[in-house]
């Protein structure tokens, strides 16, 4: 079965940092980019992050550019996202998904929650 | 405030039909690729139409997807209770080098 599981999400106190991992199941994830996307609490969609099939290509959201960083590691079939810095507005469900048609994300996680809060 | 507009809230009786818009630019609709997305909430999002007007493996076509200039439109024919769920369309933005999405439309089945 195609499937993506994120995990490493938590609660954490502002200033702090989490990573979480999307781990892929059924693919080669090193043959997609591969985005992060959030939705904070009562509210829609919003693009975090990307990364091409060999992370040689990267993108981020202007909100959290300069504190977050995407990395893959293909050997291990897991995309990354370390977050640093963090606050209160970063608080959300965060998903990974897989492009598999420019920006047709086909395939998503469950999603990881992480919590900002002192 | 999102990239691209949506209305917030539709609603129709079973089997009607609904339709759904999605404006933006010409950075993003008008030069990319649209694709649409449902969400029941508490679960995460699923893809239904891709590349503008391309249905998914599976979903049915009572779903289907166009796009004009800097707009789109997705179209639920049928309506179903169990369509009830909140709905983005989303792209590439070309000048922002970002990924964008509508606020979402929140569809009730009446």
């Amino acid at each position: 079965e195609v499937q993506l599981v994120e995990s490493g999400g938590g609660s954490v106190q502002p200033g702090g940092s989490l990573r979480l991992s999307c781990t892929a199941s059924g693919f080669t994830v090193g043959s997609y980019w591969v985005n992060w996307v959030r939705q904070a609490p009562g509210t829609g969609l919003v693009w975090v992050s990307r990364i091409n099939g060999d992370g040689s290509s990267t993108g981020y959201a202007d909100s959290v550019r300069g504190r977050f960083t995407i990395s893959r590691d293909n050997a291990k079939n897991t995309v990354y996202l370390l977050m640093n810095s963090l606050g209160a507005e970063d608080t959300a469900v965060y998903y990974c998904a897989r492009d598999f048609y420019y920006f047709g994300l086909d395939v998503w996680g469950q999603g990881t929650t992480v919590t900002v809060s002192s | 405030q999102s990239v691209l507009t949506q209305p917030p809230s539709v609603s129709a009786a079973p089997g009607q039909k609904v339709t759904i818009s999605c404006s933006g630019s010409s950075s993003n609709i008008g030069n990319n690729h649209v694709s649409w997305y449902q969400q029941i909430p508490g679960t995460a999002p699923k893809l239904l139409i891709y590349d503008n007007s391309k249905r998914l493996s599976g979903i049915p076509d009572r779903f289907s997807g166009s796009k004009s200039g800097t707009s789109a439109t997705l179209g639920i024919t049928g309506l179903q209770t169990g369509d009830e769920a909140d709905y983005y369309c989303g792209t590439w933005d070309s000048s922002l080098s970002a990924g964008v999405f509508g606020g979402g439309t929140k569809l009730t089945v009446l």
